[in-house]
C-alpha cells in the first residue's frame, strides 16, 4: 500500500487548507480508517481525525469546527479541508491508514500558512 | 483532549537499554488498551513500532517491547544501536473515536 498526499504548498491566512491523499497497491474501501496527521515545524504529532469508506469521521475535538473530511472511491483518494487557517496550521501534513496503528504512511506536504 | 506527555529527551550508549515515557489519564492511557508508538528519523514520515501496547508489526525488531502500567505507557529499546538514533511519538485512543499523540521525544545514541 502507499499513500501520496498533494495539494497546495502556500495557502494565505484566513483562507482554506485543500490536501487529497492518493491510495494504491490497495483498496480505500477496504476494512481500514483513514488518517491525517500533521507535525509544525520541529514539533510533535498531532491528530487531526480519520474517515472510513462509509463516509463516517472521527475529528480532533479541538480542530472539529474546521475540519472535513471526504473520499472519492471512484478514484480510490480521501481528502482534507481546514478552513479559516492561521499561521497555528503551518505544518507537515501526512495521511496514514490505520489498522492495528497507523501502519501505512504518506511522505507527507509542507503546507505553509503566510499572506 | 492533552497531548500526552514524553520526555524531550533521553539518551544511552551502543549496546544500552533505555526507556521512554508516556504519561496519560485515566480517559485515554489508562482506559484502553491502545497505544501505539512511532519511531520518525529527520525528515522521513513516522513508521509504526509497536501497536495495542506490545505487540510488533512484522518486520520490526524484537529490541523494541511495549508496556503499560495505569495511565504510563512504556517503549523499551535495548541493545541500542546507532540507528534507533531518531524521535519517538507515541499514541493512545482517546475515546469516541479520537486518538491523542504524545509530545515526542528525541533519542540520542552516545
Amino acid at each position: 500500500v502507499q499513500l501520496q498526499e498533494s495539494g497546495p504548498g502556500l495557502v494565505k491566512p484566513s483562507g482554506t487548507l485543500s490536501l487529497t491523499c492518493a491510495v494504491s497497491g490497495g483498496s480505500i474501501s477496504s476494512r481500514n480508517w483513514w488518517s491525517w496527521v500533521r507535525q509544525p515545524p520541529g514539533k510533535g504529532l498531532e491528530w487531526i481525525g480519520e474517515m472510513y469508506h462509509s463516509g463516517s469521521t472521527n475529528y480532533n475535538p479541538s480542530l472539529k469546527s474546521r475540519v472535513i473530511m471526504s473520499v472519492d472511491k471512484s478514484k480510490n483518494q480521501f481528502s482534507l479541508t481546514l478552513s479559516s487557517v492561521t499561521a497555528a496550521d503551518t505544518a507537515v501534513y501526512y495521511c496514514a491508514r490505520r489498522d492495528s496503528g497507523l501502519d501505512y504512511w504518506g511522505q507527507g506536504t509542507l503546507v505553509t500558512v503566510s499572506s | 483532549q492533552s497531548a500526552l506527555t514524553q520526555p524531550a529527551s533521553v539518551s544511552g550508549s551502543p549496546g544500552q537499554s533505555i526507556t521512554i515515557s508516556c504519561t496519560g489519564t485515566s480517559s485515554d492511557v489508562g482506559s484502553y488498551n491502545l497505544v501505539s508508538w512511532y519511531q520518525q528519523h529527520p525528515g522521513k514520515a513516522p513508521k509504526l513500532m509497536i501497536y495495542e501496547v506490545s505487540k510488533r508489526p512484522s518486520g520490526v525488531s524484537n529490541r523494541f517491547s511495549g508496556s503499560k502500567s495505569g495511565n504510563t505507557a512504556s517503549l523499551t529499546i535495548s541493545g541500542l544501536q546507532a540507528e534507533d538514533e531518531a524521535d519517538y511519538h507515541c499514541c493512545s485512543y482517546a475515546g469516541s473515536g479520537t486518538y491523542v499523540f504524545g509530545s515526542g521525544t528525541k533519542v540520542t545514541v552516545l
